[in-house]
């Protein structure tokens, strides 16, 4: 299995609502990251999980909330969120964070709407 | 600070040869990244480059000059499938990616 899965495709949640995005991978890669892409720009970096553990988070607001239940999943828990969080939200997965040949595998992506 | 440049936009023909460049400036230098990204789609790893030099795939071929701080990317007989952004990415000296903008590939018939 060389993919990175995640669920849903799409969503739509209003400005009060809780909603979840799940990532899963099944590579042995110990290392997952969630990014944020707007049309026309480069992924954004939003956390990274390293060995199950939080070793990065790049300044996110906290309505945006990363959970790690094991090494084959990570999860991003949404709440109040704001119109300007629509984006199509990446996990990626790589196999040694300390690596420089650290290839991400990509999913295919959470495209989320505020409204 | 960090920068990566590469060109927001280039157009090639089908069955042609287009080089899309490269250059950077980070704190220090683990490695370039080359990812394709359709439109909507995920993005997906073509090359990666430590040293310099060519390294070729296929009809891809990704070079690096570390001493100028410049790759390229070189896609030859073009396909309409190659259509789509492409993206140069640097891991820097704490192993974090730092990505360009994108260059938008139009390919025509």
């Amino acid at each position: 299995d060389t993919e990175v899965t995640q669920t849903p495709k799409h969503l739509v949640m209003g400005m009060t609502n809780k909603k979840s995005l799940k990532c899963e991978q099944h590579m042995g890669h110990r290392a997952m990251y969630w990014y944020k892409q707007k049309a026309k720009k480069p992924p954004e970096l939003m956390f990274v999980y390293s060995y199950e553990k939080l070793s990065i988070n790049e300044s996110v607001p906290s309505r945006f909330s990363p959970e790690c239940p094991n090494s084959s999943l990570l999860n991003l828990h949404l709440h109040a969120l704001q119109p300007e969080d629509s984006a199509l939200y990446l996990c990626a997965s790589s196999q040694d964070p300390t690596s420089g040949a650290n290839v991400l595998t990509f999913g295919a992506g959470s495209r989320l709407t505020v409204l | 600070g960090q920068n990566i440049d590469q060109p927001t936009e280039m157009t090639a023909t089908e069955g042609a040869i287009v080089q899309i460049n490269c250059t950077y400036q980070t704190s220090g230098f683990n490695g370039l990244f080359w990812y394709q990204q359709h439109a909507g789609e995920a993005p997906t790893f073509l090359s990666y480059n430590v040293l310099d030099g060519l390294e070729e795939k296929g009809r891809f071929s990704s070079f690096l000059s570390r001493s100028k701080g410049y790759s390229y990317l070189l896609l030859k007989e073009l396909q309409m499938k190659d259509s789509a952004s492409y993206l140069c990415a640097v891991m820097d000296s704490n192993y974090q990616l730092i990505w360009g903008a994108g260059t938008k590939l139009i390919i025509k018939p």
